[in-house]
């Protein structure tokens, strides 16, 4: 099924500990996102990517970073995991920057202790 | 203020009524609106966008924007318990970080119940 992979589904993360998240999609979308999910606070944009070799900033970039090498994958990392990067995350992409029907991932439940 | 505010609910209707979903925004400048859907522990949905003032609907649900009012929201007609869901308002941004991003509000939480 075409579609949009995450891995892991959920992790335990030691505070201080680096991780990336995957993300890979296979529909050959040039855009492709990274939302955070928290309780009351809905999704908001980390860092997007329109397309293979760039990257831009969201609205809550700090503490995690993005590539994206080609058009499937757009990992995120984070270098030193804190307790507040506790969420789910989720991976969007999209068939270009101004489409707005995202695709999403099954997303990742991180929990930083 | 929020830049996308809703109603988190949550909004609790009888099987067969009309959900009413309302969200305001605060960048005037937005000129596209959707409306997703989760199940809970699932991925958000597209189910309906809007760009011009006034209705527009598919099927049982209905999308209403009011541009100079910065208010959309979803009605649901002859909801039914597989309604039961959080319903995401996301608005385009014109400026800042995210422009040109969806920016999502909170989401309300719909239970339909028989």
């Amino acid at each position: 099924t075409a579609g949009i992979t995450q891995a892991p589904t959920s992790q335990i993360l030691a505070a201080g500990r680096s991780m990336t998240l995957r993300c890979t999609q296979d529909m050959r979308h040039n855009a492709m996102y990274w939302y955070r999910q928290d309780l009351g606070l809905g999704l908001r944009l980390i860092h997007y990517s329109n397309t293979a070799g760039t990257t831009g900033k969201g609205e809550v970039p700090d503490g995690y970073s993005v590539s994206r090498a080609n058009t499937d994958d757009f990992p995120l990392t984070l270098a030193s995991a804190v307790p507040s990067q506790t969420s789910v995350y989720f991976c969007a992409s999209s068939e270009d920057f101004s489409s707005y029907g995202y695709t999403f991932g099954s997303g990742t439940r991180l929990t930083v202790v | 203020q929020k830049e996308v505010e809703q109603n988190s609910g949550p909004l609790s209707v009888p099987e067969g009524a009309i959900a009413s979903l309302n969200c305001t925004y605060s960048d005037r400048g937005s000129q596209s609106f959707f409306w997703y859907r989760q199940y809970s522990g699932k991925s958000p949905e597209l189910i309906m966008s809007i760009y011009s003032n006034g209705d527009k609907e598919d099927g049982r649900f209905t999308a209403q924007l009011n541009k100079a009012s910065q208010y959309v929201s979803l009605l649901i007609r002859d909801s039914q318990p597989s309604d039961s869901a959080t319903y995401l308002c996301a608005v385009v941004r014109t400026g800042g970080t995210s422009y040109g991003k969806l920016t999502f509000g909170q989401g309300t939480i719909l239970t339909v119940h028989p």
